[in-house]
């Protein structure tokens, strides 16, 4: 079964250094998004992406973030300076065209800034 | 605006009885929605979907669902649970924008 995959599973940063997540969505997928998940809160809609432009994005992803897909596969999220309320999990997600296309979800990559 | 509310954080329950999980939403357009299952340090998955159709929705280990319109519910059950059920049930959304509306989570907790 096609799977959205992310690494790594758990990355520590101190606070003010760049991290990059990866995620490798399903490949005939066409919307990719990012969530976030602070411990014990909600899943948080970050951004989406599709036809290689941001289609989406809450009011948390503020400067200190972007995305990009460099090449055919992978999708990333980076943080430029982060803090340490940046600490979450992070989930990328994935779906097809139609509109009723179900989001799959990675595993999550856990972010713990120091 | 659209939104999520799971009425419940934590549900504790024996096993072999029977539990429902509390969804209400709010939008102004037509919904989608969802139940996603997050077992321990794991990733989210779908448990079921009602995107048009019939309004009980069914998943494969039990588990169902019932959109209601009028009443803007989608009640999460299962008429016998597991050990194996415990995890963080997350409702959700989608409307007009593709992305995902998520409630706050219910822990559901089987007891032996």
């Amino acid at each position: 079964e096609p799977e959205v995959t992310q690494t790594p599973s758990h990355q520590v940063t101190q606070m003010g250094q760049e991290v990059i997540l990866r995620c490798v969505p399903i490949s005939n997928h066409l919307y990719f998004y990012w969530y976030r998940q602070i411990l014990g809160q909600k899943v948080e809609f970050l951004v989406s992406f599709y036809n290689n432009e941001i289609s989406e994005k809450s009011e948390i992803f503020d400067d200190q973030f972007s995305v990009e897909r460099p090449d055919g596969s992978n999708f990333t999220l980076k943080i430029r300076s982060t803090k340490l309320e940046d600490s979450a999990m992070y989930f990328c997600a994935s779906s097809g065209e139609g509109r009723d296309s179900l989001a799959f979800f990675g595993q999550g990559t856990r972010l713990t800034v120091v | 605006a659209q939104s999520v509310t799971q009425l419940d954080s934590q549900v504790p329950v024996f096993e072999e009885a029977p539990v429902e999980l509390r969804c209400n939403y709010s939008s102004s357009v037509s919904v989608y929605l969802f139940w996603y299952v997050q077992y321990p340090n794991q990733g989210l998955q779908l448990l079921l979907k009602y995107l048009s159709g019939s309004t009980l929705v069914e998943s494969i280990n039990g588990f169902e669902a019932e959109f209601n319109k009028s009443q803007t519910s989608f009640h999460l059950r299962k008429p016998s649970v597991h050990i194996s059920d415990t995890a963080e049930y997350f409702c959700a959304l989608s409307g007009s924008a593709r992305q995902l509306t998520f409630g706050s989570g219910t822990q559901l907790t089987v007891l032996p």
